[in-house]
């Protein structure tokens, strides 16, 4: 079966801190796709990354990287010095190939970073 | 690029009417669309993927009959809500993807709707 979990329901952190998010996913499929997003207070899911199953390469961008690690089933998400704007509900997700596109997500993490 | 709309953005309707949301992909466009709703502090529940010039495929245990989908064209998707109740009321969002199964979703801003 295919499962995505994100065992921190609520992260709070104070401004500048760095913070990760963590996302461990089940499946059997060789070939597949992970990917966070992020919903900010408005509700819009804004779209952050997405990473193939035969792509290890971690990822930085700006204040954001991802660490995946296929070992470990994880595709760990990294705030450094967090912002007050960076509080939303992220989301893990996973799609498996010739499936539709189908996105399964996981439960999300609401970060609240405070000043 | 890669812009989805959702109009309207929210709705107060009364029990028994009918809602129609539409979900438009701006600069690309979308073989398939997506439909999900989302309760508060919940995770997104996917109800049905429609692609263009076919019919939509539900989830199950969402009622075909109650949430119809129509995706006309390769830039829009309707999603009418019939007979409205207040247990339907709730966000729903649409997401839109390329033309490969593969393609990232982007996600639309999301329509509330209440019912009375």
């Amino acid at each position: 079966a295919q499962k995505v979990t994100q065992a921190q329901t609520e992260i709070s952190v104070v401004e500048k801190e760095d913070v990760t998010l963590d996302c461990v996913y089940e499946t059997r499929d060789t070939t597949y796709y992970l990917f966070w997003y992020k919903q900010p207070p408005s509700g819009e899911l804004v779209f952050l990354i997405r990473r193939n199953s035969f792509d290890e390469q971690n990822e930085i961008s700006g204040r954001y990287s991802w660490n995946f690690q296929k070992s470990t089933s994880s595709f760990n998400f990294t705030i450094t010095a967090s912002q007050v704007v960076d509080s939303a509900v992220y989301f893990c997700a996973l799609s498996r190939a010739n499936q539709g596109g189908k996105l399964i997500f996981g439960q999300g993490t609401e970060l609240s970073v405070k000043p | 690029g890669a812009v989805v709309s959702q109009h309207p953005s929210w709705v107060i309707c009364k029990s028994g009417t009918s809602v129609k949301i539409e979900c438009r992909s701006l600069d690309f466009q979308a073989t398939t669309m997506f439909w999900y709703r989302q309760f508060p502090k919940q995770s997104l529940m996917l109800m049905a993927t429609s692609n263009e010039g076919s019919k939509a495929t539900y989830e199950q245990g969402v009622e075909k009959d109650k949430f119809l989908i129509n995706h006309a064209s390769l830039t829009l998707s309707t999603l009418t809500v019939t007979s409205a109740h207040p247990e339907d009321s709730s966000f729903y969002i649409c997401s839109a993807s390329g033309t490969r199964s593969t393609d990232t979703q982007y996600f639309g801003p999301g329509t509330r709707l209440t019912v009375l």
